[in-house]
Order: structure tokens, then C-alpha cells, then sequence
């Protein structure tokens, strides 16, 4: 199947920082990615979707201003988590889509707020 | 409102035996389907998929069977393994290039 990279795996930051995460598709082109947030034994649920060349949509309760996405090129998406706090630390995985219906994901980024 | 659910939060199986996982849907628009297999701090990985316009579809020792009467889907793992054990996830395509609607997720348990 399709090979979507998602760097970091794990990552732990200072309270008030910024945390950039970033979600690759290396072997198709993606028009539409998508960014999950999971929390311990729970499904995912959706934060936001972006389309490669303008802005992401947000679901709703979540904070654009807090969870910057950039969708700059059809292979990468970026997730910042800004001035970020300890209630952030989440597991945060990213999805991408390309021509067809099927959805390949990436290994999930560990972010822990300290 | 509408969703995508399980019928059973967690499954123990006997290495051999074969597994069946249930979803529930209620969106009768949908119109395709995935199974994905979570691992303990990985993200979800894609198992096997079908469209509306199937009702069995077979990967190797996976089977999804898609019952759009009732709007039920399976998935059945043959001769389950230890490497098995994990979290299994169905997703519903609700409108063409929409987000995944995730089911709540059943952990299978294989016994050695």
C-alpha cells in the first residue's frame, strides 16, 4: 500500500513552546490530508482537513490559531501545536488520500507537554 | 446523531481460531468502507476495504463481508494469530473525498 511518513514519532517539549509535525506521502500525491488527534484507548477524532493550497478546515472546538496546519505541496502536511500546554500531549496522527477513496495513515507522532 | 459503532469493545480469541469483528452504520449514503488494525503506538493500518457495490470482499486470511440491509460490516480474520492482538477500527466513506467517520474501535485479544 501507500507509504505516508509521519516524523516525529515521539516528541517532548517545555510548556509554551511550539511543536512542528510534519506528514508525508512518498508515493502518490495527496490532495487532502487530514489530522487526528487519540487519545488513550479511544477512537480518533478528526481535527482538521487540508487541501494542498489553501486553508485547512477545522472541526469544530478546535483552535485554528492553536493547531496551525499547512498543506504547502501535494506531499507534505504540517501540524504546529502552538505555545503548547500539557492538556496537548496527545497522540496525533496524520491521514492522507490521494486520487482514489482509500486512506493510508501516518505512525502517529507521541507529543508529551512538560 | 449518526455513526459508525461496534458491537463488541473487546474480542479473546484462541491462536487458530478464526476472529470475527462487528461495525454498525447508520449512514445508508456511504459508500465505502475500510477495516484498519492499530497496534499499541502506531498509527492505524490499512487492512482491507470495499464498496457498497460489494458485499464480500477477501484479502489474505481477512474477509470483510458488507450487509447494506441492515448496515452491518465484518471483518474476519482466518486462523488467528498472536500478532493479531490489537485494536481494530472500521471507517465509512459518508461523500466522496470527505474524512473517514471512525468506529469506536474493538481490541482483539489472541490467547496462545
Amino acid at each position: 500500500g501507500a507509504v505516508v511518513s509521519q516524523h516525529p514519532s515521539r516528541v517532548i517539549c517545555k510548556s509554551g513552546t511550539s511543536v512542528k509535525i510534519e506528514c508525508r506521502s512518498l508515493d502518490f500525491q495527496a490532495t487532502t490530508m487530514f489530522w487526528y488527534r487519540q487519545f488513550p484507548k479511544k477512537s480518533l477524532m478528526l481535527m482538521a482537513t487540508s487541501n494542498e493550497g489553501s486553508k485547512a478546515t477545522y472541526e469544530q472546538g478546535v483552535e485554528k490559531d492553536k493547531f496551525l496546519i499547512n498543506h504547502a505541496s501535494l506531499t507534505l502536511s504540517t501540524l504546529t501545536v502552538t505555545s503548547a500546554h500539557p492538556e496537548d500531549s496527545s497522540f496525533y496522527i496524520c491521514s492522507a488520500r490521494g486520487s482514489a477513496f482509500e486512506a493510508f495513515f501516518g505512525q502517529g507522532t507521541r507529543l508529551t507537554v512538560v | 446523531g449518526e455513526s459508525v459503532g461496534l458491537h463488541l469493545p473487546t474480542l479473546s480469541v484462541q491462536e487458530g481460531d478464526n476472529s470475527i469483528i462487528n461495525c454498525a452504520y447508520s449512514n445508508s449514503a456511504s459508500d465505502y468502507f475500510i477495516w484498519y488494525k492499530q497496534e499499541s503506538g502506531k498509527g492505524p493500518q490499512f487492512i482491507i476495504d470495499i464498496r457498497s457495490n460489494m458485499d464480500k470482499r477477501q484479502g489474505q486470511r481477512v474477509t470483510v463481508l458488507l450487509n447494506k440491509t441492515v448496515k452491518h460490516l465484518s471483518l474476519q480474520i482466518a486462523a488467528t494469530q498472536p500478532g493479531d492482538s490489537a485494536v481494530y477500527f472500521c471507517a465509512e466513506n459518508r461523500a466522496g473525498n470527505t474524512p473517514l467517520v471512525f468506529g469506536k474501535g474493538t481490541r482483539l485479544s489472541v490467547i496462545a
